[in-house]
């Protein structure tokens, strides 16, 4: 069974950085693309950028290209997404989401809220 | 990069009816369409994917049709339970890119 276990939800202040992280389990992590989907409070769903775990090719969308940093460890099955600067216009639920053969399978939803 | 567009922006029906949900591609994604329903506080739910493959789990009232830019998502009869707002996605394999349409209301007339 395929599953996307996020981490837990994250209460920042302006300018610190984070990584949170997408631990996947139940197929081949290093063969399938897995990406970050924000969602801001009462907003739609927004792509943010997709890794190839097996070579770390690294796809942003035009919005979020030097934002955020998409990466894997491909030992223990895990994708992260990182800030070195929050904003409180970060503050989002942020989902990870993997397509194995058209399937789209998401993980439980980080939510990281940044405030002074 | 893609740009996918959803109409309507809500749509009102009655329970038993049938909604018709429609989404745009500025070029054509092949049968890399995907369509998604989340309800408040949840994750996106997977209903549809390939164009018109149901996901597992996923009742037959929930189709998809479509080809190239232009896609449909149609509940035959609706269901208290299917009040929420549905999403369109396009994940092209190259370039590797993904975009989600804007997403459509569907709320109780």
């Amino acid at each position: 069974e395929v599953q996307l276990v996020q981490s837990g939800a994250e209460v920042k202040k302006p300018g610190e950085s984070l990584r949170i992280s997408c631990k996947a389990s139940g197929y081949t992590f290093t063969t399938y693309w897995i990406g970050w989907v924000r969602q801001m409070p009462g907003k739609g769903l927004e792509w943010m950028g997709i890794i190839y775990p097996a070579d770390s090719d690294t796809r942003y969308s035009p919005s979020f290209q030097g934002q955020v940093t998409i990466s894997a460890d491909t030992s223990i099955t895990t994708a992260y997404l990182q800030w070195s600067g929050l904003k409180a216009s970060d503050t989002a639920m942020y989902y990870c989401v993997a397509v194995i053969g058209g399937e789209g399978y998401w993980g439980q939803g980080t939510l990281v809220t940044v405030s002074s | 990069e893609i740009v996918m567009t959803q109409s309507p922006a809500t749509l009102s029906v009655s329970p038993g009816e049938r909604a018709t949900l429609s989404c745009r591609a500025s070029q054509s994604v092949g049968t890399n369409l995907a369509w998604y329903q989340q309800k408040p506080g949840q994750a996106p739910r997977l209903l549809i994917y390939y164009v018109s493959t149901r996901a597992t789990g996923i009742p037959a009232r929930f189709s998809g049709s479509g080809s190239g830019t232009e896609f449909t998502l149609t509940i035959s009869s609706l269901q208290s339970e299917d009040f929420a707002v549905y999403y369109c996605q396009q994940y092209s394999d190259w370039p590797p890119r993904w975009t989600f349409g804007q997403g459509t209301k569907v709320e109780i007339k």
